[in-house]
């Protein structure tokens, strides 16, 4: 079955860190590029990042420039965001999704989300 | 950075009746941009591709016009699973930017 699993959300205290994970199946995960797109509560979507599928090209939304790093291990079919320095703002549930073709193109291939929650 | 606009806000339409949703795009996106269909608790679906052309699977009664600035996604006779969130997405730049999103509601 295609399909985009994420992990590794949970509670954090403002300024903590959290790795998010997303374990890809069921297609060639080392031709696509691979974005994170967040959702805060009741609110809607905001991109987030996005990699190439030779990880030679990354792009970040400027909310997150300097804090999060976007990275994939093609060997183990795996996405991955390192959040750092995290705020408030950065409450949401964080989906991995597949782009149709390049790197810029809309996604076909979502997960099922995994929320980040920052408080004290 | 594009800023996409959409309207209504929320559109409260009868089933089996047509909606009709706009989505503006601050500078011109030319044909790349999409359309999705978000249900609560669910991830978004993408709908539409292209500006125009339905993703693999979605029915015929939704279809998508426009390009530069201005689009539309049209739902031709509303069914009950069809009541969401809509959101539009230009990919033709960075950053990727979606719109705010318009809640079609049962009216």
């Amino acid at each position: 079955e295609v399909q985009l699993v994420e992990s590794g959300g949970g509670l954090v205290k403002p300024g903590g860190s959290l790795r998010l994970s997303c374990a890809a199946s069921g297609f060639t995960f080392s031709s696509y590029s691979m974005n994170w797109v967040r959702q805060a509560p009741g609110k809607g979507l905001e991109w987030v990042s996005s990699i190439s599928s030779s990880s030679s090209y990354i792009y970040y939304a400027d909310s997150v420039k300097g804090r999060f790093t976007i990275s994939r291990d093609n060997a183990k079919n795996s996405l991955y965001l390192q959040m750092n320095s995290l705020r408030a703002e950065d409450t949401a549930v964080y989906y991995c999704a597949r782009p149709t073709g390049k790197a810029s193109s809309p996604f076909d291939l979502w997960g099922r989300g995994t929320l980040v929650t920052v408080s004290s | 950075e594009i800023v996409m606009t959409q309207s209504p806000a929320t559109l409260s339409v009868s089933p089996g009746e047509r909606a009709t949703l706009s989505c503006r795009a601050s500078q011109s996106v030319s044909s790349n941009l999409a359309w999705y269909q978000q249900k609560p608790g669910q991830a978004p679906r993408l709908l539409i591709y292209g500006a125009s052309t339905r993703a693999t699977g979605i029915p015929a009664r939704f279809s998508g016009s426009g390009s530069g600035t201005e689009f539309t996604l049209t739902i031709s006779s509303l069914q009950s699973e069809d009541f969401a969130v809509y959101y539009c997405q230009q990919y033709n730049n960075w950053p990727i930017t979606f719109g705010q999103g318009t809640r079609l509601e049962i009216k």
